[in-house]
């Protein structure tokens, strides 16, 4: 089945700089990979997504990359603000119909004022 | 608003003595799922339902089960909860169509089995 590894686990970032987290997959035959953010207290809530026909998708001031060839897909969000402190979460999605999502095991995104 | 809405938030509870929490959405979805966080470990799948009775087994299924028989509800049962249980749940749900939809998640639910 698929696994998927998300590194690092902690990030400390300085405010407006630029954080990237990363994941990796094993199941070639996964084609969609969301990204959640979780703050404290919360749920997950999508982010950003991107499906294996596309390379590269931008929303603002995050950006998800995928190389599906390496099986690994990352997200970049620049000019980080203290509001982007929270868990992100990627995941990837079998492609067998039954709808089992894989998440990875989350990173913890503190951006210091 | 769209939303998935699980009780209770918090919970204590003893082993052994069956729990229920209930997990409901206003979506008109067809996938439901529920979900536990634990540290370290991220989101690991307990059981998911891709429509009315119908539920299957997700990652780690031991301990739990669920019932699908209506579309908007989506219960968790802890028959007999142990302290290995203790942990973060989240319900979610999603439309069904080309793989890849949104998935919401509720609030979530702090279980402590003591």
């Amino acid at each position: 089945g698929e696994n998927v590894e998300q590194h690092p686990s902690t990030l400390s970032v300085q405010e407006g700089d630029s954080a990237v987290i990363k994941c990796t997959y094993s199941d070639s035959a996964s084609n969609y990979f969301p990204w959640y953010k979780q703050e404290l207290g919360k749920g997950p809530q999508l982010i950003i997504d991107i499906r294996s026909n596309v390379g590269e998708k931008k929303d603002q001031r995050i950006a998800v990359t995928l190389n599906k060839t390496a099986k690994h897909f990352s997200l970049h969000i620049t000019e980080t603000q203290p509001e982007d402190s929270a868990v992100y979460f990627c995941a990837a999605s079998e492609a067998s119909g039954t709808y089992k999502y894989i998440f990875g095991t989350g990173t913890r995104l503190k951006v210091l004022a | 608003e769209a939303q998935v809405t699980q009780n209770p938030r918090y919970l204590i509870t003893v082993t052994g003595k069956k729990l229920t929490v209930t997990c409901s959405q206003n979506m008109n979805h067809e996938y439901m799922s529920w979900y536990r966080q634990d540290p370290g470990l991220g989101l690991r799948q307990i059981y998911y339902s891709m429509n009315v009775e119908v539920t299957d087994k997700g990652d780690v299924p031991e301990g739990y089960k669920v019932s699908r028989k209506e579309k908007r509800n989506f219960p968790l049962i802890l028959e007999s909860p142990s302290p290995n249980q203790t942990s973060l749940y989240f319900c979610a749900s999603s439309s069904l169509g080309p793989s890849g939809n949104t998935i919401y998640f509720g609030e979530g639910s702090w279980l402590t089995v003591v």
